[in-house]
């Protein structure tokens, strides 16, 4: 079983839809999670934490569940430029590994 | 603004050639990672620095894999000789490690190499 596994989609939406990802996570030591945003031909840029309360950044709710260990990414009011690669990035070391998913696509359409 | 420049971006070599990669992490950081990116594979960890000393090197084949950081400003990759199945793009990562685990990284633009 892979560290950290997500759907790769591709996710095709509309504009001003709502989309989730989901992303589990094998190592139940794990102690720092992440989402990260990758455009085509491009390196991967950080896009938020995710913190064990959950959190929002404007459109974007991150959340964790430490329980069922998986992390989600929601996006409200999906826009053209949200279309990209989001990673799942999860800390899973006693030195700070950090190990990434593979990549959910989403294409938001017009 | 601060980032991470790794040279060069592009290289388009022949097999059995000495390929050497060159980051320069952002300044003030203390952990430097390196990544290979492929469609079929995503995102694995070839190195992992801290403190320029190293920390993980378990993803890279060390038959003809070397990561080195001979200073806190210069992190290199090198591939000696390199195979096809190298092509890939090789990103660089560095990161500001405290007491505690929530590193963030920052890439750079990362180097597209074609191993023919």
């Amino acid at each position: 079983r892979k560290e950290v596994e997500q759907d790769p989609g591709p996710f095709n939406v509309p504009e001003g839809a709502t989309v989730a990802f989901n992303c589990t996570y094998s190592n139940s030591a794990s102690q720092s999670f992440f989402w990260y945003r990758q455009d085509c031909r491009k390196e991967p840029k950080l896009l938020m934490s995710v913190y064990s309360s959950g959190n929002e950044d404007g459109r974007f709710t991150a959340q964790l569940n430490r329980a069922s260990q998986y992390i989600s990414l929601l996006i409200r009011d999906s826009k053209l430029s949200d279309s990209a690669t989001y990673l799942c990035v999860v800390n899973s070391g006693g030195y700070q590994k950090v190990t990434f998913g593979t990549g959910t696509k989403l294409q938001v359409i017009p | 603004d601060a980032r991470v420049t790794q040279t060069p971006r592009d290289k388009v070599t022949e097999m059995g050639q000495e390929v050497t990669m060159r980051c320069q992490p952002i300044l003030g950081h203390n952990t430097v990672f390196w990544y290979r990116q492929t469609m079929m594979q995503g995102l694995e960890l070839l190195a992992y620095f801290r403190n320029r000393a190293p920390l993980d090197d378990s993803g890279m084949p060390k038959d003809r894999f070397s990561a080195e950081m001979p200073d806190a400003t210069l992190a290199t990759l090198k591939i000696q000789p390199s195979e096809p199945r190298d092509s890939a793009v090789y990103f660089c990562a560095s990161g500001l490690a405290r007491t505690g685990p929530n590193e963030k990284l920052f890439f750079g633009s990362g180097t597209q190499l074609s191993v023919l």
